[in-house]
């Protein structure tokens, strides 16, 4: 299957400081991006769409100035958590759609754990 | 009411059991229909699509019924390998890109 990456795996950091968390698609473009954030033992939870080249679509009551999206490029898109505090910490993970593998089908980057103290 | 419904189990069943999850989802108009696994602290991964002529992989079996919004896993033959939280996942209210995640249903196959 298509392969997704996520860059950190986790991250540690303090509050007030900005992390940037990068999706990429290995080996196929992907024109649509998904995050989503999971708290424990709760779902997935989607916080926006991306689409290549242009603005992020929010769910409603995520800050789109606190959860910045860009997403520049067919394999790589980057969700930057301005401002952590102890409550952004969280699973964030990505999933990308591609052009040409069809169906609904979304894979999944393997996560970033995300830890503000 | 949740978009995607899912008993939380745990369901603990013994080596060999034929286990079946269900789920209901809210909007009428989803069109497609996924069952996802998620292992501790991981991504989730596709187990299967879900068919409305309801389909068949190995030991899993998955239904579809559009009337009841319902949906249905079963498990037979559970390894120790199955325990898992298994997701109910539908593609949600804004369009067919956006999926909804059902909260899972945790199984704890023991030996």
């Amino acid at each position: 299957g298509a392969v997704v990456s996520q860059h950190p795996s986790w991250v540690i950091c303090k509050s007030g400081t900005s992390v940037k968390i990068e999706c990429r698609s290995l080996d196929f473009q992907a024109t649509t991006m998904f995050w989503y954030r999971q708290f424990p033992k709760q779902s997935l939870m989607l916080m926006a769409t991306s689409n290549e080249g242009s603005k992020a679509t929010y769910e409603q009551g995520v800050e789109k100035d606190k959860f910045l999206i860009n997403h520049a490029s067919l394999t790589l898109s980057t969700l930057t958590v301005t401002s952590a505090h102890p409550e952004d910490s969280s699973f964030y993970i990505c999933s990308a759609r591609g052009r040409d593998l069809g169906g609904e089908t979304q894979y999944f980057g393997p996560g970033t754990r995300l830890l503000v103290l | 009411r949740k978009e995607v419904e899912q008993d939380p189990g745990p369901f603990n069943v013994p080596e060999g059991a034929t286990v079946a999850f269900n789920c209901t989802y809210s909007n009428s108009a989803s069109q497609s229909f996924f069952w996802y696994r998620q292992d501790c602290r991981k991504e989730p991964k596709l187990l299967m699509s879900v068919y409305s002529s309801g389909n068949e992989d190995g030991r899993f079996t998955a239904q579809l019924n559009r009337a009841s919004q319902y949906i249905s896993l079963l498990i037979r033959d559970s390894k120790l390998s199955d325990s898992a939280t298994y997701l109910c996942v539908v593609n949600g209210r804004r369009g067919r890109r956006a999926l909804t995640f059902g909260s899972g249903t945790r199984l704890q196959v023991q030996p």
